[in-house]
């Protein structure tokens, strides 16, 4: 069964701040995998989708690695700002069209 | 191009009554993700269809729970005799079967307050 952790739980930092965001997963049988961002009860934003197949993948100031191997994906976000305050979800996925597995999520806090 | 639409938005039911929670998924989307959170808690997997098929529904509580995506219309997502435990958000997902991401896209959620 896979089991996601996502490191630290919570972060709060000053706007600017270059930042990781860390998620393993127990199963590296994995056929890609999904970073969301969740605002305070809203839904799921998918931010980039990384191939098992792929190292890395970026998306303007994004960029998410995958080790699978190793069963650890990181989200990096550069220059932080107080809009990128929200909760951030990874989610890997074992088949095509399977479902996706999530953590609790980190939730990250930007300050002026 | 429509997201993933989920009405109603907000639900209030009293203990014992029934609650239907209904999934448009995106255009040309065929496959139909329901996922739970409870307060506190992460997502957690319920249900997979795809048009008039249940794929997998290992995350699915055992009573009360039902979930259907006819050739036409939305999906449901059906809870009957509701108690406070199910109080709790439900996230609609769709996918298209066109690869090669399948990428997972979620409506906005239905709140569900059990009163």
């Amino acid at each position: 069964k896979q089991e996601v952790t996502q490191i630290p739980a919570a972060l709060s930092v000053p706007e600017g701040e270059n930042l990781v965001l860390n998620c393993s997963f127990t199963d590296s049988a994995i056929y890609n995998l999904q970073w969301f961002r969740q605002d305070p009860g809203k839904g799921l934003t998918s931010l980039l989708l990384i191939q098992s197949s792929q190292r890395e993948q970026t998306s303007g100031r994004l960029n998410a690695s995958l080790d699978k191997s190793s069963g650890r994906s990181t989200l990096y976000i550069a220059a932080s700002q107080p809009g990128d305050s929200a909760t951030y979800l990874c989610g890997p996925r074992g088949s095509t069209l399977g479902r996706l597995y999530f953590g609790r999520g980190t939730q990250l806090t930007v300050w002026p | 191009n429509a997201g993933v639409m989920q009405n109603p938005r907000h639900l209030v039911r009293r203990r014992g009554q029934e609650a239907r929670l209904r999934c448009s998924p995106m255009k040309g989307h065929s496959h139909v993700y329901w996922y739970r959170q409870l307060p506190e808690e992460g997502l957690k997997f319920m249900v997979y269809l795809q048009k008039e098929n249940i794929i997998d529904e290992s995350g699915m509580p055992k009573e009360r729970f039902s979930a259907e995506f006819p050739k036409e219309g939305p999906s449901i997502l059906r809870i009957q005799q509701v108690v406070r435990g199910d109080s709790a958000a439900y996230f609609c997902a769709s996918s298209t079967y066109r690869g090669p991401n399948y990428e997972q896209y979620f409506g906005p959620g239905t709140r569900l307050t059990v009163t």
